[in-house]
C-alpha cells in the first residue's frame, strides 16, 4: 500500500517569498491533516479536511497561509508571504475515519521549509 | 480543553534495561490517548492507543502503555530497550470541539546507549 506522498522534501526561500507544498494521501482516506512542526516542538495542527471540506482551521494563520483539497484527494498548502518564523517541517497526514477517533494517522515524510 | 504534557525532554537508558517515557493528560470525560514515534528524517508512526478497556495496551515494536486514571497518566514502556528504539516519542490526545482532532505533546527524545 502506498503511503502519504509529500513534495518537495526541502525548500529554501527568502522572507516575503511564496511557497507551496503538495500532499497525496493514502487512497480512500477521508480525512487529511496539515501539521506544522517547529524544531524542538510537537506537531501543531494547521488545518483538517474531511473529504474536500474544512472541519478545523482554527490554528491556520489565514493572512498568509491557505490550503485546499481538490476533489477530496490531493491537497496543497501555500504560504504567501513567508516569514522567518515559518521555518518548520510541514507534515501531511491522512486517516481512514472521519472523526479522528481511531487516532491512527498516517504521516508523510514532511516538507522542510527554511526561510532566510 | 484536552491536552497532554511530556515532562521529560530527554530520556537516556542502557540497552537491555526497561524504559519509560512519561505522559500526563488533562481531559473532561474519557480520554482517547495515543503514542507516536518519529525516527530521524521520517514521518511520525502510530504506536498504540487507549480508548477503553484494559489499562495496559500493547502496540508496535514491543511497546506498551499503561493508562492510570487516578494519576491522569499514560506512560509508554518497554521491558528491554534496543539501540534501534532511539527516536523522538510523542504522546497525543483526541480533543473534542466542533471537530475531533489529534493534539500532540512536545515530545521526548529517547536515547539508548549500547
Amino acid at each position: 500500500e502506498a503511503g502519504v506522498a509529500q513534495s518537495p522534501r526541502y525548500k529554501i526561500i527568502e522572507k516575503r517569498q511564496s511557497v507551496a507544498f503538495w500532499c497525496n494521501p493514502i487512497s480512500g482516506h477521508a480525512t487529511l491533516y496539515w501539521y506544522q512542526q517547529i524544531l524542538g516542538q510537537g506537531p501543531k495542527l494547521l488545518i483538517q479536511f474531511q473529504n474536500n471540506g474544512v472541519v478545523d482551521d482554527s490554528q491556520l494563520p489565514k493572512d498568509r497561509f491557505s490550503a485546499e483539497r481538490l476533489k477530496g484527494v490531493d491537497s496543497t498548502l501555500k504560504i504567501q508571504p513567508a516569514k522567518l518564523e515559518d521555518s518548520a517541517v510541514y507534515l501531511c497526514a491522512s486517516s481512514l475515519d472521519v472523526d479522528s477517533r481511531s487516532g491512527e494517522l498516517f504521516f508523510g515524510e514532511g516538507s522542510r521549509l527554511t526561510v532566510l | 480543553a484536552q491536552s497532554v504534557a511530556q515532562p521529560e525532554d530527554q530520556v537516556n537508558v542502557a540497552e537491555g534495561n526497561p524504559l519509560t517515557v512519561k505522559c500526563t493528560y488533562s481531559v473532561s470525560g474519557n480520554p482517547y490517548l495515543f503514542w507516536y514515534v518519529q525516527y530521524p528524517n521520517r514521518g511520525l508512526q502510530f504506536l498504540l492507543k487507549y480508548i477503553t478497556g484494559d489499562n495496559l495496551v500493547k502496540g508496535s515494536y514491543g511497546f506498551e502503555a499503561e493508562f492510570n486514571k487516578s494519576q491522569t497518566s499514560f506512560h509508554l514502556k518497554k521491558p528491554s530497550a534496543l539501540v534501534s528504539d532511539s527516536a523522538l516519542y510523542f504522546c497525543a490526545i483526541l480533543r473534542y470541539s466542533s471537530a475531533s482532532k489529534i493534539i500532540f505533546g512536545s515530545g521526548t527524545r529517547l536515547s539508548i546507549r549500547p
